[in-house]
């Protein structure tokens, strides 16, 4: 399927596990986010990436992961869930500067609940 | 000081009114880009409207129009003639073109449109 998809969709999990949550886009984006939503922030941007292998921080990455391998996927590690990262968390990707350039295409989330 | 700033947690509008929904922001950075997101009660984020810092005339997507106002940092979102389908909260969010671009998000208006 075309588009930009996220897995799981819902996840419940302990307090000091490790979660990986997926993002894959179809589009060949170079730019690809994570946010996480929370009653009363809107969107807050965990990370980014601009290119395979190249991540940077957003406003509030403490406590998780993430890398690049290829530029369709983009996976975020929670390396020790806290109850604090319960949220749903959004996947988007953007393409460079041209022409949908305007354009940024979240995925459905994935709603998180650490226990 | 927040960069994007909604002062209406939430607004209740007549079908078949008209509703503003108020965004102001703050940057220094010239070229900018502004963008209203809906995001109805499934969950998903669908893009509305953009309006860039350079552009003259105020952007229009059918119902939708961005009434930009430069010198006051302003970027409302304007609804003509509500329907049911349009109770939503919606975001405003900024792009700042320094950088990589990242987008920056207000708490977001909780709309409820009432027959």
């Amino acid at each position: 399927d075309a588009g930009i998809t996220q897995s799981p969709r819902y996840k419940i999990t302990e307090t000091g596990r490790q979660v990986t949550l997926m993002c894959h886009q179809t589009w060949s984006h170079s730019y690809m986010f994570w946010y996480r939503q929370d009653l009363g922030h809107g969107l807050r941007l965990i990370y980014y990436s601009a290119a395979a292998d190249i991540t940077d921080k957003g406003e509030v990455p403490d406590g998780y992961v993430v890398s690049r391998s290829k530029t369709e996927n983009f996976p975020l590690t929670l390396e020790s869930a806290t109850r604090s990262q319960t949220s749903v968390y959004f996947c988007a990707s953007r393409a460079p500067r041209g022409a949908s350039y305007n354009e940024q295409f979240f995925g459905p989330g994935t709603r998180l609940t650490v226990l | 000081a927040q960069k994007i700033t909604q002062t209406q947690p939430g607004m209740f509008v007549q079908e078949k009114e008209a509703v503003t929904l108020d965004c102001t922001y703050d940057t220094s950075d010239p070229s900018y880009g502004l963008f209203w997101y809906k995001q109805p009660s499934s969950g998903e984020m669908i893009f509305l409207i953009y309006q860039g810092s350079y552009d003259q005339q105020n952007a229009t997507e059918g119902r939708y129009s961005l009434n930009f106002q430069k010198a006051r940092k302003s970027a409302n979102l304007v609804i003509s003639a509500s329907q049911l389908g349009d109770s939503a909260m919606y975001f405003c969010a900024m792009r700042e073109d320094s950088g990589y671009s990242t987008l920056t998000f207000g708490k977001g208006t909780m709309l409820l449109v009432s027959p």
